[in-house]
């Protein structure tokens, strides 16, 4: 099974509002990070947020970590059509393994 | 640097033919992984490996062989393809600094077709 669920699996809005995406994961981590991919593309690397850290910031993203929750959250804000993609969390479980959550497919509408 | 090379980007197999897809990183990374992409299931661990010489079993293993002679090179073998090996596939590769695992970068993929 997958280390990380992620909700919604499918976001529609408009463009200009704001978009978020969650990510739970079943055991401890060193490190959690978002990527982006483009139907049919490769994978892009968002941000990544450290275990010591509960939020980090760049440009329109916005990503928070609760470790006692283990959950993830990442804010897109004022969203544009391009941002249409799906959206991936991605952690090593405690075995070592990189493992991706199930995704969020995110559609922003002109 | 190039990052992470994947070949072939396309390939159309016959059930019971052989292939390997090829992985390469020049970043130096000691971790490497393979995935699949299918509709539907996100994307799964097929295999891993943490340095050269070592390999281990993702979530989806069966039908598929790895091997880990250089830290470059992470090739990714089908030694008798079926219908459901149809899929994309990605490697991946990341380094381990200070005891903490870094970015991953990835491959742009590879879609197999087997027919």
């Amino acid at each position: 099974s997958q280390q990380g669920e992620e909700d919604p699996q499918a976001l529609s809005i408009q463009e200009g509002e704001n978009a978020t995406m969650n990510c739970s994961y079943k055991t401890s981590i060193n490190n959690l990070q978002w990527y982006r991919q483009n139907s049919g593309r490769g994978l892009v690397h968002l941000i990544l947020i450290r275990s010591n850290e509960r939020e980090k910031h760049s440009g329109r993203l916005r990503v928070t970590l609760d470790t006692s929750k283990k959950s993830s959250s990442l804010l897109i804000t004022a969203s544009r059509a391009a941002d249409t993609a799906s959206y991936f969390c991605l952690s090593y479980n405690q075995g070592g393994k990189l493992i991706f959550g199930q995704g969020t497919e995110l559609s922003v509408k002109p | 640097n190039a990052g992470v090379t994947q070949t072939p980007k396309f390939q159309v197999l016959k059930t019971g033919q052989s292939m390997t897809l090829q992985c390469a990183q020049d970043m130096n990374h000691e971790y490497m992984s393979w995935y699949r992409q299918d509709p539907g299931m996100g994307l799964r661990l097929i295999h891993y490996s943490v340095g050269a010489g070592i390999t281990d079993q993702g979530e989806v293993p069966n039908g598929y062989n790895v091997s880990r002679s250089t830290t470059e090179d992470f090739p990714l073998r089908l030694l008798s393809a079926a219908p459901s090996q149809t899929s994309v596939y990605f490697c991946a590769s990341s380094s381990l600094l200070q005891g903490v695992k870094t970015e991953a970068f990835f491959g742009q993929g590879t879609r197999l077709t087997v027919v």
